[in-house]
């Protein structure tokens, strides 16, 4: 099993629809979970981070962190075209931070 | 300070020829990491500085990748005898203690793109 897994798309949503990206991860004690964006060719750039149970919201973005059931997710409202990009669950360990596949985002106009 | 900065952007090199990188972090970021994206992936975590003490390795780090951060600032990481499996994205991050629980928050450079023939 992998350390954290998300579906690695491709995710289809139209211009202004809810998209709605997942992640699990393995390790229990894991504290520190985010959500990175990565344009291509570029380097990954953080949009959210979240530490506790619930939800944070920031913009037209939301994440969800559920530790009961190991499970991470981002929600962004209002989807935009600049928003179809590679979205990167990390979740850290005791020391580094471990990233998922990643999910290929594409919003329609 | 204009984040962290990354050296050489490209390379193009022959099998079996060595190649350096160099990554210069931010300059108060105390913590450096290095990780390996290919296409399709997430980064692959590679090896981890505090300071100038290494701390951690990854199993995919193999004998012949090899990374300094001499005196905690610019860090280097060396591939000897190249294969065309070492072609990826070498991305360098850096990052200081903060936040709940220890929790870091990594800054990325741009990345060196290694393309071996």
């Amino acid at each position: 099993q992998k350390e954290v897994e998300q579906n690695s798309g491709p995710l289809s949503v139209p211009e202004g629809a809810i998209a709605s990206l997942n992640c699990t991860y393995s390790d229990r004690v894991s504290q520190s979970f985010f959500w990175y964006r990565q344009y291509s060719g570029k380097s990954p750039e953080l949009i959210m981070s979240i530490y506790s149970n619930g939800d944070k919201e920031d913009g037209r973005f939301t994440a969800q962190l559920n530790k009961a059931s190991q499970y991470v997710s981002l929600l962004i409202r209002d989807s935009q075209p600049s928003d179809s990009a590679t979205y990167l669950c990390a979740v850290r360990g005791a020391q580094k931070l471990v990233f998922g596949q990643g999910t290929r985002l594409t919003i329609n106009p | 300070d204009t984040g962290v900065s990354q050296d050489p952007r490209h390379k193009i090199t022959k099998r079996g020829q060595n190649v350096t990188f160099r990554c210069d972090p931010i300059s108060e970021h105390n913590r450096l990491y290095w990780y390996r994206q290919t296409l399709g992936q997430g980064p692959e975590f590679l090896t981890y500085f505090q300071n100038e003490a290494q701390l951690e390795k990854s199993r995919l780090l193999s004998d012949r990748f090899s990374a300094e951060r001499p005196k905690g600032s610019f860090s280097t990481l060396e591939i000897q005898r190249t294969e065309q499996g070492d072609s990826a994205m070498y991305l360098c991050a850096s990052s200081s203690q903060q936040g709940r629980a220890g929790a870091n928050v990594l800054t990325f450079g741009a990345g060196s793109r290694l393309t071996v023939l």
